[in-house]
């Protein structure tokens, strides 16, 4: 079967540095996209990574093995607006997204 | 400015009612989404659109149903078949093309009376 597994809560220091990790099993594998959700929100898009390795954009970075079916976000220099959901999903080879139930990310001052 | 448009915020179902959360769109996208989002769950898929007048049904399509009779539009109708309605209903498109991020509008909120 498809799925995604990610922590369900995790809390960290405003200025410190996260990393929300992501396993995940498809059948057929189009990239992996992170998303952040602030509760009651609709999701934005943060980063999609299709090949192995790390992409940085800005305080924020995501990076993909596929032998591995693992990817992880980091987030740098933490605010405290980074507090919100961080989800996960994965393209499967019908193009369809398979999502993780989401990370909470608690940020504490 | 371009964007998905979800009406209403918030909506009440009464038992044996049926209701219909607006979804549209002037991006120009060829496929539309709606997922059920429940607390602590992932997003799940109801039904796709990839083209005007065809759809499909995604993983939890019992108790939904849908039209894309127009290519901005993609109206999800909550029939009194779905016996636990309660969620946030998101809509989403994409352009047609290389693989690209969805675009969600701001979501329903759907509660029972």
């Amino acid at each position: 079967g498809q799925n995604i597994d990610q922590p369900t809560e995790m809390t960290a220091t405003e200025g410190a540095i996260v990393q929300i990790n992501c396993t995940y099993q498809t059948s057929g594998f189009n990239g992996l996209f992170w998303y952040q959700q602030h509760a009651g929100e609709a999701p934005t898009f943060l980063s999609y990574n299709v090949l192995d390795g790390l992409e940085e954009k800005g305080r924020f970075s995501s990076f993909l093995s596929r032998s591995k079916g693992y990817s992880y976000l980091l987030l740098k220099e933490l605010q405290m607006k980074d507090s919100a959901s961080y989800l996960c999903a994965a393209m499967d080879s019908n193009y369809q997204l398979i999502w993780g139930a989401g990370t909470k990310l608690i940020i504490k001052p | 400015d371009g964007g998905i448009t979800q009406s209403p915020k918030y909506l009440f179902r009464k038992e044996g009612q049926n209701v219909t959360l607006s979804c549209e769109q002037n991006l120009n996208h060829d496929a539309m989404y709606w997922y059920r989002q429940d607390p602590g769950q992932g997003l799940r898929l109801i039904y796709y659109s990839q083209i005007v007048n065809d759809f499909q049904k995604g993983d939890i399509a019992e108790g939904y149903s849908v039209s894309r009779e127009k290519k901005e539009s993609f109206p999800l109708t909550v029939t009194s078949a779905q016996k636990n309605p309660t969620a946030f209903y998101l809509c989403a498109s994409i352009p047609d093309g290389d693989v690209q991020p969805q675009h969600f509008g701001d979501g329903t909120r759907l509660s029972i009376l």
